[in-house]
């Protein structure tokens, strides 16, 4: 019954290594998100796709590469992981602009 | 450039204390605005949504207000619980597809 549901919950990883993150909505929803949340606990829009296209690419590098198969689904994946990588990533999803949001439980990413 | 700060950054209460949360931001274009909660390792819940048309929203003990031209948003929370000890986040939708997060305050209520 889960909303918004995202794999691995954690993911250790070394340096150099390619990692993907998957999100899975059963909402119904037109449109996803990946944000990302610091060690300071802050959270920051990386993506955002409507129905399948990119929408928002907020200046992330380009090793970040989210992929959206369908609209029900929005996969992130990482190359040549680096160490400041390390934090939360969470997907969320809404039917569109201005729209409740809801958030996936988060992949805690760490990089060593 | 929007910024959204919300103070105070932690904040403890004791059970049964009627309190308020408080999120400000520095561009009054918003759309609308989202209160979320944070649970320690987990993800964020929705709270509210009010729109930047509306005044207040309401949700059982929750009550979320807009002041669009001050830049204010506050969370009201009735007869605390210490089921609602958590993270509390503010954000608002900037260009309508973009949420931008507050900092948090971090709720205690002591039994």
């Amino acid at each position: 019954d889960t909303a918004v549901s995202q794999t691995p919950k954690y993911l250790v990883t070394q340096m150099g290594n390619d990692k993907s993150i998957k999100c899975e909505q059963n909402l119904g929803h037109d449109t996803m998100y990946w944000y990302k949340q610091d060690s300071k606990k802050f959270l920051k829009i990386m993506f955002s796709y409507n129905n399948k296209e990119l929408i928002i690419n907020e200046t992330v590098p380009n090793r970040f590469s989210p992929k959206s198969p369908d609209k029900a689904h929005l996969n992130l994946h990482i190359n040549s992981l680096e160490l400041g990588d390390s934090a939360v990533y969470f997907c969320a999803s809404n039917h569109g602009p201005n729209t409740e949001a809801f958030f996936g439980q988060g992949t805690r990413l760490t990089v060593v | 450039k929007q910024e959204v700060t919300q103070i105070p950054a932690a904040l403890s209460v004791p059970e049964g204390e009627n309190l308020v949360l408080n999120c400000s931001f520095t561009d009054s274009a918003i759309y609308n605005l989202q209160w979320f909660r944070q649970d320690p390792g987990k993800g964020l819940t929705s709270l509210l949504l009010i729109q930047s048309s509306q005044r207040e929203q309401t949700s059982g003990r929750l009550n979320a207000s807009l002041d669009k031209s001050s830049g204010r948003s506050t969370l009201y929370i009735a007869a605390s619980q210490p089921g609602d000890s958590a993270t509390y986040l503010c954000a608002v939708y900037q260009g309508a597809q973009k949420l931008v997060f507050g900092q948090g305050t971090r709720l205690t209520i002591n039994p």
